[in-house]
């Protein structure tokens, strides 16, 4: 069945540092592919997402890049503040639905 | 900015017991959804719901569960016999447009406690 892999499960890095979360996707009819960040006891909230016809999206500190033929995507969080610490999902559309990452939670420390 | 809203934010029900948990979605979307999370684990996909119908529905999503719309506003999850596996935190979304390649929007949750 349809299914999304991430990793790291945990990402530990400094203040400064850059961080990088990577997923693939097994469908190869998957054509958006949202990030969520998810704070603890809080609802999942999209910080950047990216179209199939689209290689690279940024977003100030936040960049996502895609490769439809690997049916690779990451996501590229430059100068990491400790605001950042959360569990970061990466998704995948998939029908009617989006199959979600397992999720890697990022520390930032200080 | 508009958002999803969730009544109740935490409910807790002995086993066997029904409930239903309720969502607001955001006024001029026409898709919904719900999800589930176990602690700790990944957001999972129960049901897709479309024009008073329902679009998808996952292997989770059993005879057990089911979703209304019952006015121009509210959109119900209603669990008949809850199982102590029912327990996590329970997601309404809903986006704008066509299909699952739109930005959904996830309400705050409801987290479900089975005892």
């Amino acid at each position: 069945g349809e299914n999304v892999e991430q990793h790291p499960s945990t990402l530990s890095v400094q203040e400064g540092d850059s961080a990088v979360i990577k997923c693939t996707y097994s469908d190869s009819a998957s054509n958006y592919f949202p990030w969520y960040k998810q704070e603890l006891g809080k609802r999942p909230q999209l910080i950047i997402d990216i179209r199939s016809n689209v290689g690279e999206k940024k977003d100030q500190r936040i960049a996502v890049t895609l490769n439809k033929t690997a049916k690779h995507f990451s996501l590229h969080i430059t100068e990491t503040q400790p605001e950042d610490s959360a569990v970061y999902f990466c998704a995948a559309s998939h029908g009617y639905k989006l199959i979600f990452g397992s999720g890697t939670r990022l520390l930032v420390r200080p | 900015e508009p958002e999803v809203t969730q009544t109740p934010s935490h409910q807790v029900t002995q086993m066997g017991q029904e409930v239903i948990l309720r969502c607001v979605p955001i006024s001029n979307h026409l898709y919904f959804y719900w999800y589930r999370q176990i602690l700790g684990q990944k957001v999972e996909f129960l049901v897709s719901f479309y024009n008073n119908e329902i679009s998808e529905k996952s292997e989770i999503f059993d005879d057990q569960f089911s979703v209304e719309r019952p006015d121009g506003s509210n959109f119900t999850l209603k669990i008949r016999s809850t199982k102590l596996e029912d327990s996590a935190m329970y997601f309404c979304a809903s986006s704008e447009d066509e299909g699952a390649d739109t930005e959904a929007f996830f309400g705050q949750g409801t987290r479900l406690t089975v005892v």
